[in-house]
């Protein structure tokens, strides 16, 4: 039973406009949530992050939002832009130590430009 | 500064052959971990340590054995390779698990 969902397994965008990644959690213990970014043939390379303590989490084009009460995460690409291309990936931590992550199954993004 | 270094990127196995996957970072972290990528199923941990001499099983450990003498090489050996370990290897580090996560590049596998 996966426990970090992205329901969307692609998602078109025009160059410019916002991009916006969704992703639902189903363990209520998840404390702290990643999103990545994997280029074709690359490691995953980490974007962005948020602490529960928090519903907001802004870096540059990147800003992600955390829903406790809906177990939502989403992030926004404003604007996005064809280099952003790549498939994204949610990524949950239960754990205090945050030894271990839990991943969703990814969104494609295609930003055309 | 190398970061999380994989050896090899590419391998292909006869069931029933034994190998280990190598990974290796230069940037002192504490933690390190397997992971592998399927199509449609995201990453999977497989193991994971937080120091030289702690090692811990993921979401899907067998047929995978680690172990972690220094802090900089975390391999993966497969004891008896199977079609079903065919999949996209990746080690990753974290000091401590903030600031994420940083991947190697991977080990694509293939057991025919």
């Amino acid at each position: 039973d996966q426990q970090v969902k992205q329901n969307s397994p692609s998602l078109s965008v025009q160059e410019g406009r916002i991009s916006i990644l969704n992703c639902d959690y189903t363990n209520s213990m998840f404390d702290y949530f990643l999103w990545y970014k994997k280029y074709p043939a690359e490691g995953p390379t980490f974007l962005i992050s948020i602490s529960s303590i928090k519903d907001k989490n802004e870096d540059g084009r990147f800003t992600v939002f955390l829903n406790k009460s809906a177990k939502h995460l989403s992030l926004h690409i404003v604007p996005s832009q064809p280099g952003d291309s790549a498939v994204y990936f949610c990524a949950a931590s239960a754990d205090t130590g945050r030894r271990a992550l839990t991943f969703g199954s990814g969104t494609r993004l295609q930003v055309q430009p | 500064n190398a970061g999380v270094t994989q050896t090899p990127k590419f391998q292909v196995l006869k069931t029933g052959q034994s190998m280990t996957l190598q990974c290796a970072q230069d940037m002192n972290h504490e933690y390190m971990s397997w992971y592998r990528q399927d199509p449609g199923m995201g990453l999977r941990l497989i193991h994971y340590s937080v120091g030289a001499g702690i090692t811990d099983q993921g979401e899907v450990p067998n047929g995978y054995n680690v172990s972690r003498s220094t802090t900089e090489d975390f391999p993966l050996r497969l004891l008896s390779a199977a079609p079903s370990q065919t999949s996209v290897y990746f080690c990753a580090s974290s000091y401590r698990g903030i600031y994420g996560y940083t991947f190697g590049s991977g080990t694509r596998l293939t057991v025919v």
